[in-house]
């Protein structure tokens, strides 16, 4: 069983805090990663995706990669109370047939800004 | 632009009816899906369509159907609804296995 662990949460930082978040993943085959940020009630909203070992930076998140220890992270600098959410690790899997890839996701971690 | 469209976006049946939900995309993408989102489950595959003329089941295929109509459509058919069904229902494509989903705004199911 391909799978996508991370911790449920919910995780609480004060407003302007550093938020990190985890992820693990059991295939080590996979080459493909996502970050999603779902608010209550809503879809899923792509936010970030990562192929290579190391860091990628885009605004206030960064992600994380670490191919060896089948290990993403999500870190938010400076957290507000509007990134308050339910936020979704993906890995691209390849699942039945040639060729086909699913994205297996993480059950989310949820995590709450205090003002 | 409208990406990913799903119809309708809530929906009550009775146990034994039956039901299509819609999904269209108009970003010219290859690859659509269709995933149920239960509290505490995560969201967990149904079928999906890797290209056009292409589907295949997922990881909770049971009691459902699909049609890839044509490049831009995928629909979900649920036969004979039960009320493990209820869910929250959501479409996503992408352009080939190396991007994200763009996701559809959902279709709460609810079965009686």
């Amino acid at each position: 069983q391909k799978e996508v662990e991370q911790n449920s949460g919910p995780l609480s930082v004060p407003e302007g805090a550093i938020a990190s978040l985890n992820c693990t993943y059991s295939d080590r085959g996979s080459q493909s990663f996502f970050w999603y940020r779902q608010y209550s009630g809503k879809s899923p909203e792509l936010i970030m995706s990562i192929y290579s070992n190391g860091d990628k930076e885009d605004g206030r998140f960064t992600a994380q990669l670490n191919k060896a220890s089948q290990y993403v992270s999500l870190l938010i600098r400076d957290s507000q109370p509007s990134d308050s959410a339910t936020y979704l690790c993906a890995v691209n899997l390849a699942y039945s047939g040639a060729g086909s890839y699913q994205l297996t996701f993480g059950k989310g971690t949820k995590l709450s800004v205090i003002p | 632009n409208a990406g990913v469209t799903q119809t309708p976006k809530f929906q009550v049946l009775k146990t034994g009816q039956s039901m299509t939900l819609q999904c269209a995309q108009d970003m010219n993408h290859n690859s659509m899906y269709w995933y149920r989102q239960d509290p505490g489950m995560g969201l967990r595959l149904i079928y999906y369509s890797a290209s056009e003329g292409t589907t295949d089941k997922g990881e909770v295929p049971n009691g459902y159907n699909v049609s890839r109509l044509n490049k831009r459509e995928f629909s979900l058919r649920l036969e004979s609804a039960a009320p493990s069904q209820t869910s929250v229902y959501f479409c996503a494509s992408r352009p080939d296995r190396n991007y994200g989903y763009t996701f559809g705004s959902g279709t709460r199911l609810t079965v009686v």
